[in-house]
């Protein structure tokens, strides 16, 4: 357990919805990655909060929009899905904002769109 | 632009031989290089790091070398073990940016066969 949570664990929707992925990082990490993982682009970094404040913009599509809340918790929205978003949801946490510094990763939200 | 490329795709051994695992990233400023190991289905677990001011990083079974000025990274697993069979993913971030977003290679399957 890398003490890093996300819920859902599932979540089945259909295209055109809208959806909340909700992650708690670890205790005292400041720091919030989120990653895309689909079967033929791997893991890509969609979006990066420390502190509450955006800090880095990967790959993330314009439907999509993440936030850090003051209790440190995020949430990446998910929004006019397309069955091309269906992927496993990961965020990970660090307890600063730069490299050189352990990401932990949580468990993933399966997101299925059909 | 930022890249990580990862050989092989797909790496299959004996029980008790030798892995390794050969990565090659684009961005010289980059200096904290990642190993993580993930099972099927579920999170992404670091195994190892090295960062750009040592050669060589080893624990256990487990090594990895970093050659800065051909820009290339490898993970070599001795003794493997058929608990070794899993995806592990390389990656590349820079530590003086003010962001530690990764840049993960594409993966290599593992398989190691009892």
């Amino acid at each position: 357990d890398s003490g890093v949570t996300q819920t859902p664990k599932h979540l089945i929707t259909a295209t055109g919805q809208r959806v909340t992925l909700r992650c708690s990082p670890r205790s005292g990490d400041l720091s919030v990655y989120w990653y895309q993982q689909s079967l033929d682009q791997g893991l890509q970094f969609l979006i990066q909060y420390y502190n509450g404040e955006e800090r880095a913009k990967g790959n993330i599509l314009e439907r999509f929009s993440a936030q850090q809340f003051p209790d440190l918790h995020s949430e990446l929205n998910l929004s006019s899905l397309e069955l091309g978003d269906s992927a496993l949801y990961f965020c990970a946490s660090s307890a600063r904002d730069r490299g050189l510094n352990e990401q932990f990763f949580g468990p993933g939200t399966r997101l299925t769109v059909l | 632009g930022e890249n990580v490329e990862q050989h092989p795709s797909t790496l299959s051994v004996q029980e008790g031989d030798s892995a390794v695992i050969k990565c090659t990233y684009s961005d010289s400023a980059s200096n904290y290089f990642p190993w993580y190991k993930q099972e099927l289905g579920k999170r992404p677990q670091l195994i190892i790091d090295i960062r750009s001011n040592v050669g060589e990083k080893k624990d256990q079974r487990i090594a990895v070398t970093l050659n800065k000025t051909a820009k290339h990274f490898s993970l070599h697993i001795t003794e493997t073990q058929p608990e070794d069979s899993a995806v592990y993913f390389c990656a590349a971030a820079r530590g003086s940016s003010n962001t530690g977003k990764l840049i993960f290679g594409q993966g290599t399957t593992l398989q190691v066969k009892p």
